[in-house]
């Protein structure tokens, strides 16, 4: 899996936008990115994941780069429950990877913290 | 829908006393299965994951053992817990996108 590299800490105040960046210089051609979220005391919750493509659900938004070097992982309208660490991963989804065994590993994520 | 059950949610064991967690999934088949743990203020270390029915992978050496006697339960055992197992320990499954149990917060005493 390829490694990604993400800040330490970000703020951002209640009700504005969190945009939390993520480099995977080295992501291969069928690894797709992921993010999680990890609140304190609680098991990593699944945010959105993709491969090329901007995607967009009820929690967020990723933009991949068109390079797929990068990408941001966008909270639109940030509330103080979004304080977390937030974990950027790239991988080869187990679906694709002709029943290979794939590690699923962490670094060490961002820690977000909204403010009031 | 896909389900994953981890128990116990707290634990509290002496110094080497044996240990074993369980953990099932529901909803789906065949799916990758992960053990990790959280040491306080520290990120998430793989111990260990299985691609399919005893078939296990170690990631760290260690005085943990895992084994998957069916396709959706895994289990994490110890023969004598050491205080330095102590931490949060995390059962996921994955097929495409991986899912995460509650954890169990074990205290070695």
């Amino acid at each position: 899996d390829a490694k990604t590299t993400q800040p330490t800490s970000m703020d951002c105040a209640e009700g504005r936008a969190a945009n939390l960046p993520c480099n995977h210089s080295t992501i291969s051609g069928n690894e797709y990115v992921y993010w999680y979220r990890q609140i304190h005391s609680q098991g990593p919750q699944y945010i959105i994941h993709g491969l090329k493509n901007n995607e967009t659900n009820e929690m967020a938004s990723l933009i991949i780069t068109e390079d797929r070097k990068s990408s941001t992982l966008i909270l639109p309208h940030a509330t103080l429950r979004d304080t977390a660490v937030y974990y950027c991963i790239v991988r080869v989804p187990r679906a694709i990877s002709s029943g290979s065994a794939r590690q699923l590993t962490f670094g060490s994520g961002t820690q977000l913290t909204v403010l009031p | 829908s896909q389900t994953i059950h981890q128990w116990p949610a707290t634990l509290v064991q002496p110094v080497g006393s044996p240990l074993s967690l369980e953990c099932t999934v529901e909803g789906t088949s065949n799916p990758n299965l992960y053990w990790y743990r959280q040491a306080a203020g520290r990120g998430l270390q793989l111990l260990f994951y299985s691609v399919g029915i005893g078939q296990i992978s170690s990631e760290v050496p260690q005085n943990l053992s895992a084994s998957r006697p069916q396709d959706r339960q895994f289990i994490l055992s110890s023969k004598k817990l050491l205080l330095s197992d102590s931490g949060f320990y995390l059962c996921a499954w994955s097929v495409q996108v991986a899912f995460f149990g509650q954890g169990t917060r074990l205290t070695v005493v």
